[in-house]
């Protein structure tokens, strides 16, 4: 597609099950981020990729989040075991070239996760 | 803590008046960014100003920088209820790779 795709865009699961939130890039695009965004809040950055590497996961909030790259396209954040305080706004971005001197960031629409 | 914060967190205005938001940031930057955030929607990029750049204007916003004093601001002149949207400023540190975005501003333009 033209844009960054992100799936699904609701996912409301109970405590302590397992979710996978999806993001397909723009196509070319090297660069891969994952943000998170609570209610009326600025974004959490959480991971990098560029290619299918991971510079920096320190973003991550706890080891029950993980994600993975595949191919240098689509990417896969995987929350464990999840907790009514993951419950946010999960926004994918893309970019071209090389980090720190393009910039400019393409966002999907975002995965709403609701932890009941 | 975040790279960026934002002034004010929320502005209202009427429609026709200008609007300014402030960004302060901590580190050494490549450049900084403008995005702009409609309610429940993704974040879509307005403006980059880059660390040798004072100033740069995109239709009806001006950006300025003023990296002594590690800050930025947004001005949207002749606003417009459309304009009515979350404000976010982005920076990368200079070497780094991380997009690091401040809380944003809420600006809310009343017709």
């Amino acid at each position: 597609g033209a844009g960054v795709s992100q799936s699904p865009s609701n996912k409301v699961t109970e405590k302590g099950k397992d979710v996978e939130l999806r993001c397909d890039p723009i196509s070319g695009h090297t660069a891969l981020y994952w943000y998170r965004q609570s209610l009326g809040q600025g974004l959490e950055f959480l991971i990098y990729f560029q290619g299918n590497s991971a510079p920096d996961k320190s973003g991550l909030p706890s080891d029950r989040f993980s994600a993975e790259r595949t191919g240098g396209s689509v990417s896969t954040l995987t929350i464990q075991r999840t907790q009514q305080e993951d419950s946010a706004v999960y926004l994918c971005a893309s970019s071209l070239g090389q980090p720190g001197q393009t910039g400019e960031l393409f966002f999907g629409e975002g995965s709403r996760l609701t932890v009941l | 803590s975040q790279q960026g914060e934002e002034d004010p967190q929320a502005l209202s205005i009427q429609e026709g008046e200008n609007a300014t938001m402030n960004c302060s940031y901590k580190t050494s930057i490549n450049n900084l960014q403008w995005y702009r955030q409609n309610s429940g929607r993704g974040l879509v990029h307005l403006i980059l100003i880059r660390s040798n750049e004072r100033e740069k204007h995109s239709g009806r916003l001006r950006v300025t920088l003023d990296t002594s004093k590690k800050s930025s601001s947004l001005l949207i002149t002749a606003s417009r209820a459309a304009d009515t949207a979350s404000y976010f400023c982005a920076t990368i540190n200079t070497g780094g790779f991380k997009t690091i975005f401040g809380a944003g501003t809420r600006l809310f333009v009343k017709a």
